[in-house]
């Protein structure tokens, strides 16, 4: 099973911040590396798919990048809706697996 | 637009079965892979089964392997998860989660998911 790690697990940032979160694999997924946003009593949205492609809708501000085993998440000039937590998840091989989550408090 | 709406969620009492359904529209459901994915509450997001577009592959997380089974009906468009042998910690929101391929791509959408409380 592919492990993922996220850092960090909790962030407080201010408006208009940059946001950097990382995403490491316990072995390679090529770039089969997906980001989704989860916020409270929500189902997740997807974000960013294959580490880099932004998903259909999703703002600008939040670009991906990486390969193998070693992924970001950006979120550039952060927003008060940004507020929530950020997942990445592997669709390299089976079983499927998904990061612990990192969660961003907006102060 | 792609919605998916699961239900069947309940309180169980541990040891008992429940099925849970998620009905699709706005594409075409026999093209995609569909996933079953869950969320304790207050933790993360657990992966737990995903059925080919065919139907013809499933495959299981290992904490339900044996006890649950993914199934679907291309002719009605919905997906299907029969659990058995519940327990404690299969209490979860359950999301139905559509494959952006036929089984092995990002999960692009995401239903709002039901409720399953294992409890006596």
């Amino acid at each position: 099973e592919i492990v993922l790690t996220q850092s960090p697990d909790f962030q407080s940032v201010t408006p208009k911040e940059k946001v950097i979160i990382t995403c490491r694999a316990s072995q390679s997924v090529g770039t089969s590396l997906h980001w989704y946003q989860q916020k409270p009593d929500q189902s997740p949205k997807l974000l960013i798919k294959y580490a880099s492609q932004s998903f259909s809708g999703v703002p600008s501000r939040f670009s991906g990048s990486g390969s193998g085993t070693d992924f970001t998440l950006t979120i550039n000039s952060l927003e008060a809706e940004d507020a929530a937590t950020y997942y990445c998840h592997q669709s390299s091989s089976l079983p499927r697996t998904f990061g612990q989550g990192t969660k961003l408090e907006i102060k | 637009q792609v919605q998916l709406v699961e239900s069947g969620g309940g309180v169980v009492q541990p040891g008992k079965s429940l099925r849970l359904s998620c009905a699709a529209s706005g594409f075409t459901f026999s093209s995609y892979g569909m996933h079953w994915v869950r969320q304790a509450p207050g933790k993360g997001l657990e992966w737990v089964a995903v059925i080919w577009s065919d139907g013809s592959s499933k495959y299981y997380a290992d904490s339900v392997k044996d006890r649950f089974t993914v199934s679907r009906d291309n002719s009605k468009n919905t997906l299907y998860v029969q659990m058995n042998s519940l327990r404690a910690e299969d209490t979860a929101v359950y999301y139905c989660a559509r494959d952006e391929g036929a089984s092995a791509a990002a999960i692009d959408y995401w239903g709002r998911g039901t409720l399953v409380t294992v409890s006596s």
